[in-house]
């Protein structure tokens, strides 16, 4: 069956250096990939976009990667702050649409000042 | 852009009890989206709209559970009889079709408890 899995662990890190998440899913072979982050008590926020046929995406300080071999997408976030706190969560479409996003249960980031 | 609006953010019931949940998703989507989500959990598709047409349903969907858009604006979500663990955090949001790949634009949700 389909799987997603992202960092089981909560993510700790300095303030300055860069946060590295991964997300990586089996038996799926989506034509993108999408990544979210998630503030306490908020609904999911849309961060970036990848598809199948790029292999890097960046915007601002965020920066994502779709490897499709590996079946892997690794999200960055370089020189982080204290207010990128947040749950990250990676997201593929099932059946090759939009209509049935699925999401991945997400990494914890803490950014320590 | 006002944004996806969910009503109320918090509601309480005994089981049992039947809720209803409202969603006014941003005004030129036109497709809406459930979604449910427990603690430590990503969101799980629960149903999706085109308009006004139910066009997919979740299994995790049961008979208890009814969605409506009429008119394809806002839409309601009913959990008739609730149980325990129907507790969860219940989402809604709303995309442009015809725009691919097209991001979700979620609301801040209704967090249920069902005592």
């Amino acid at each position: 069956s389909q799987k997603i899995e992202q960092n089981s662990e909560a993510l700790n890190i300095q303030e300055g250096k860069t946060a590295t998440l991964t997300c990586n899913y089996t038996n799926y072979s989506p034509a993108y990939l999408q990544w979210y982050r998630q503030d306490p008590g908020r609904g999911p926020v849309f961060l970036l976009l990848i598809r199948e046929n790029e292999k890097e995406k960046r915007k601002e300080r965020l920066k994502v990667t779709f490897d499709t071999t590996l079946k892997q997408s690794l999200f960055h976030i370089t020189a982080s702050q204290p207010a990128d706190s947040a749950t990250y969560l990676c997201a593929l479409p099932r059946g090759g649409s939009a209509r049935q996003l699925t999401f991945g249960s997400g990494t914890q980031l803490t950014v320590l000042p | 852009d006002t944004g996806v609006s969910q009503n109320p953010r918090h509601k309480i019931t005994k089981r049992g009890q039947n809720v209803t949940f409202r969603c006014d998703p941003i005004s030129e989507h036109n497709r809406l989206y459930w979604y449910r989500q427990t603690l430590g959990q990503g969101p799980e598709f629960l149903t999706y709209f085109q308009n006004e047409a139910q066009l997919e349903k979740s299994r995790l969907l049961s008979d208890r559970f009814s969605a409506e858009r009429p008119k394809g604006s806002f839409s309601t979500l009913e959990i008739q009889r609730t149980e325990q663990g129907d507790s969860a955090m219940y989402l809604c949001a709303s995309s442009l079709a015809g725009q691919g790949n097209s991001p979700l634009h979620f609301g801040n949700g209704t967090r249920l408890t069902v005592t």
